[in-house]
C-alpha cells in the first residue's frame, strides 16, 4: 500500500481482556517495528522484524506482549490479560531493510487502546 | 546511556514568530538525527535527518536542523511559523551502523497563537 495502514484506529477494552492489533507495512519494506507511545512519554521500542530473521523482542515489556509478522508482511501485536497501564497509542513503522535507522521510519496513524 | 532529551514539553509562539525547538542527545556511536511531527490522531512524520556532512539540515514545511557535536544538540528552527505547524515535534537518535533502533525524546508540543 501507499502508507503503513494500522488497525483498529481506536480500541477500548475490559481490563483482562486479550487484544490483536493489526499492521500493514509498505509494500517492499521489509522491516517493521512497533513502539508504544504512553502519555506524557516518548516513544518506546517494543519489537522489530526484518525479513526471515528472528526478531528482536528486547523491548516487550512482559509476557503478556507477543507479534508476530506473517509471510514478510502483515504484523499483528498481541496484549493479553490487558491492564490499565497498557493503555496508549500503539505506533507501527516500516522502512527498507538497507536503511535501517538510516533513512527513518514511516510510521502508521497508530492504534490508541484505552483498557477499562 | 543513550538518551534524547527535549527540555520543553510546551512551546507557544504566535503566528509568524520565529521557533526554535530543542534537542539534546547522549549517544556512544555516530549518531543519525531525525526530527518528527506529529499531528493530533496522526502517526509521525520525518521533518528532515542529519546523517553526516553539512550540519545545517534542510526539511519539509520550511523546518530546519543543525548539528552541533560540541554541544550534542541537533535543535530545529523555523523563521515564520504557521498556525498548522501546532503539532508535537520528536527529536530521535540512531545509529549510523549496527542497531536499528531509534531513542526518541519525549517531544515538545507546540502551541501557536493567531
Amino acid at each position: 500500500g501507499a502508507g503503513v495502514s494500522q488497525s483498529p484506529s481506536n480500541k477500548v477494552t475490559e481490563k483482562g481482556k486479550d487484544v490483536e492489533l493489526r499492521c500493514d507495512p509498505i509494500s517492499g519494506h521489509t522491516a517493521l517495528y512497533w513502539y508504544r507511545q504512553s502519555l506524557g512519554q516518548g516513544l518506546e521500542f517494543l519489537i522489530y522484524f526484518q525479513g526471515n530473521s528472528a526478531p528482536d523482542k528486547s523491548g516487550l515489556p512482559s509476557d503478556r506482549f507477543s507479534a508476530e509478522r506473517t509471510g514478510g508482511s502483515v504484523s499483528t501485536l498481541t496484549i493479553q490479560r490487558t491492564q490499565q497501564e497498557d493503555s496508549a497509542v500503539y505506533l507501527c513503522a516500516s522502512s527498507l531493510v538497507l536503511s535501517g535507522a538510516g533513512r527513518g521510519y514511516t510510521f502508521g496513524s497508530g492504534t490508541r487502546l484505552t483498557v477499562v | 546511556a543513550q538518551s534524547v532529551t527535549q527540555p520543553d514539553i510546551h512551546i507557544t509562539v504566535s503566528e509568524g514568530a520565529s521557533l526554535e525547538l530543542r534537542c539534546n542527545y547522549s549517544y556512544g556511536a555516530t549518531p543519525y538525527l531525525f526530527w518528527y511531527v506529529q499531528s493530533p490522531g496522526q502517526g509521525l512524520q520525518l521533518l528532515l535527518k542529519y546523517f553526516s556532512g553539512d550540519t545545517l539540515v534542510q526539511g519539509i514545511k520550511g523546518f530546519e536542523a543543525e548539528f552541533k557535536r560540541s554541544q550534542s544538540s541537533f535543535n530545529l528552527r523555523k523563521p515564520s511559523v504557521h498556525w498548522s505547524d501546532a503539532a508535537e515535534y520528536f527529536c530521535a537518535v540512531g545509529a549510523a551502523s549496527g542497531t536499528y533502533k531509534y531513542i526518541f525524546g519525549t517531544g515538545t508540543r507546540l502551541k501557536v497563537l493567531a
